[in-house]
């Protein structure tokens, strides 16, 4: 039971555009969601998160926006830079229990 | 400073030999704390977590089993490795209570052959 979706295996964008990264989730009691970049070899690094009371969060080059009614979420990184080029992994947490289920994953190339 | 380290950093095990990764967390108390691993291709799956001494919640039936013999280390382990337990483990804790906001460890790659 995958409670934790994102169907785009890898993503290619032009350095400068933008970038889109998409996110299902099938659990409503989910409080948190966040984002991480991880580099091969590494482990993974957090980058943005947003609480289930908000729709949108801003960080730099990075949004995240929130649509609980379609239960998805999505990150946005404007400009995309070759160096943004990683692993991003959608995560979920509620505050009732203590995990963190993570997504399977979508590789971005950046091509400069 | 809050720092997270895990060792080994690789392994090469034959088949049904004994695990033992340890993690352990400095600068903070009563960390939640959780075991990932990630086989090749694939994304982070769950395997274990604990939220205090003694405390530890399994994810996922398996060969492996964890411990927290104390507060800030957190180890995985088992009898006998299967050819399928390989991949890249991870050990991580959770900088703020709740929010699923986790600082990863440098991870431990096993190989078993």
């Amino acid at each position: 039971d995958q409670q934790v979706k994102q169907n785009s295996p890898s993503l290619s964008v032009q350095e400068g555009r933008i970038s889109i990264l998409n996110c299902d989730y099938t659990n409503s009691m989910f409080d948190y969601f966040l984002w991480y970049k991880k580099y091969p070899a590494e482990g993974p690094t957090f980058l943005i998160s947003i609480s289930s009371i908000k729709d949108k969060n801003e960080d730099g080059r990075f949004t995240v926006f929130l649509n609980k009614s379609a239960k998805h979420l999505s990150l946005h990184i404007v400009p995309s830079q070759p160096g943004d080029s990683a692993v991003y992994f959608c995560a979920a947490r509620g505050t009732s229990y203590d995990k963190v289920i993570f997504g399977p994953g979508t590789s971005l190339s950046v091509i400069p | 400073s809050q720092t997270i380290h895990q060792w080994p950093a690789t392994l090469v095990q034959p088949v049904g030999s004994p695990l033992s990764l340890e993690c352990t967390v400095e600068g903070t108390s009563n960390p939640n704390l959780y075991w990932y691993r990630q086989a090749a291709g694939r994304g982070l799956q769950l395997l274990f977590y604990s939220v205090g001494i003694g405390q530890i919640s399994s994810e996922v039936p398996q060969n492996l089993s964890a411990s927290r013999p104390q507060d800030r280390q957190f180890i995985l382990s088992s009898k006998k490795l299967l050819l399928s337990d390989s991949g890249f483990y991870l050990c991580a804790w959770e900088r703020t209570r709740n929010t699923g906001e986790l600082f990863f460890g440098e991870g431990s790659r096993l190989t078993v052959l």
